[in-house]
């Protein structure tokens, strides 16, 4: 089992929808959780970071993380074309030098 | 100005061949990465150096070998490159090692395709 499972996508959605990208991940050791946007032949860029369990909100985007379950989730509210672009989930451990990246989800929002 | 620094952007070479890549980094960081992302976007840390010192090193063939002349450069020199070798490399750095506060900003990533 990889330590963290990302479902590739792409997911195609309504702008104005609300979008649900997730991650799991097997490493209980995990307490940083981030989620990373990388637009087409960029670099990915930090969107936002969690610490352990809890809800973390940011102008329309809002990150969860369920550590019982394994289980973090990035919402977009009121999604945008420019919004379109591969999202990675990533995460460490408070011991860690590295960072773990899921393979990315590509989302696209339909205008 | 850019943070992060990366030339070439785009790399065609011939198999066997030596190629280097190069990482500036302009934000006065002390920690810099290389990061492999494959044909299926999986990214995958390689190297990171901080204050020109190696602290990670994955399991990467020995035909990779970085070099850091300073703090603010983060070369990637690649002997006997193979077909696999494709993808993109990002090089990226940070304010510190290890802590999650301070994060990573990547560049733009250098696409290299090996015939």
């Amino acid at each position: 089992q990889k330590e963290v499972e990302q479902d590739p996508g792409p997911l195609s959605v309504p702008e104005g929808a609300i979008v649900s990208l997730n991650c799991t991940y097997s490493n209980s050791a995990f307490q940083y959780f981030m989620w990373y946007r990388q637009y087409s032949r960029k670099g990915p860029e930090l969107l936002m970071y969690t610490y352990s369990s809890g809800n973390k909100e940011d102008g329309r985007f809002t990150a969860q993380v369920d550590k019982s379950s394994k289980y973090i989730s990035l919402f977009i509210r009121d999604s945008q074309p420019s919004d379109s672009a591969t999202y990675l989930c990533a995460m460490k451990g408070d011991r860690d030098d590295k960072i773990i990246f899921g393979k990315g989800t590509r989302l696209h929002i339909l205008p | 100005d850019t943070a992060v620094s990366q030339t070439p952007k785009y790399l065609v070479t011939q198999m066997g061949n030596d190629k280097s890549i190069k990482c500036e980094q302009n934000l006065g960081h002390d920690t810099m990465y290389w990061y492999k992302q494959d044909s299926k976007k999986f990214l995958k840390i390689m190297f990171s150096y901080n204050n020109k010192e190696l602290i990670i090193n994955e399991t990467v063939p020995n035909r990779f070998s970085p070099k850091s002349p300073d703090k603010a450069h983060l070369n990637l020199h690649i002997n006997s490159l193979e077909l696999g070798d494709s993808a993109v490399y990002f090089c990226a750095s940070s304010q510190d090692l290890g802590l999650i506060t301070d994060t990573q900003y990547f560049g733009p990533g250098t696409r290299l395709t090996v015939l």
